[in-house]
């Protein structure tokens, strides 16, 4: 099915470094969704987006949802190694509407 | 906050046998539920949505009546997968949309080998 462009695919980076990935689509989403998905794991929601320009933090994370409605990005402050897994972002028109995905970014963290 | 369990969490079985998996909401309502199937190193694919008491809506390329989809309550899911093969190895995991916030959680998954 249709799916959000994510970007990177994946990042290796030093723990304590800070992180950016973000998502973009085409067509316009009213909600914005970011999980993580641990190894044989189902993904766990970390923020949820729901108005254009929302900017909303939990912990070390930050998201936004960008102003068109085509774009959200997720910031990681100072990195630690539980960090590392693979983050989804993903995207509804509304709230009856299902999710789609993006192709997830694997992030892997060096102690 | 919201909890989805899947059951069982691992399962080997062999060829031409069936295999259900259980997904609960335990403690909201979920009047539709989503199965997905997720490839090593890939995104989830979304198999089919299960609405509470109807038929489930199946994506293209699904086969129904090899992914049997019946979701008798508000917090109770199930997937069949009939007559497994080989192929249908994959990890699975069943998503509930909470009724009244319509926010998604997913379950842990099932990893299913078949022999």
């Amino acid at each position: 099915g249709q799916q959000l462009n994510q970007s990177p695919q994946s990042m290796f980076i030093q723990e304590g470094e800070d992180v950016s990935m973000n998502c973009t689509s085409s067509s316009i989403f009213n909600t914005w969704l970011w999980y993580k998905q641990d190894p044989g794991e189902g993904p766990v929601l970390l923020i949820a987006l729901y108005k254009a320009g929302e900017l909303t933090s939990n912990g070390r994370l930050t998201a936004q949802f960008g102003i068109t409605r085509k774009d959200s990005f997720l910031n990681i402050s100072a990195s630690i190694p539980s960090d590392v897994g693979i983050y989804f972002c993903a995207g509804r028109i509304n709230a009856g509407n299902m999710l789609t995905f993006g192709g997830g970014t694997r992030l892997m963290v060096k102690p | 906050g919201a909890v989805v369990s899947q059951h069982p969490s691992r399962v080997i079985c062999k060829s031409g046998t069936s295999v259900k998996i259980e997904c609960r909401s335990l403690d909201f309502q979920a009047t539709t539920m989503f199965w997905y199937r997720q490839f090593p190193k890939q995104s989830l694919m979304l198999m089919a949505t299960s609405n509470e008491g109807s038929k489930a809506t199946y994506e293209q390329g699904v086969e129904k009546d090899k992914f049997l989809i019946n979701h008798a309550s508000l917090t109770l899911s199930t997937l069949t997968v009939t007559s497994a093969h080989p192929e249908d190895s994959s990890f699975y995991i069943c998503s509930a949309r909470d009724s009244l916030f319509y926010e998604q959680y997913f379950g842990p998954g099932t990893r299913l080998t078949v022999t």
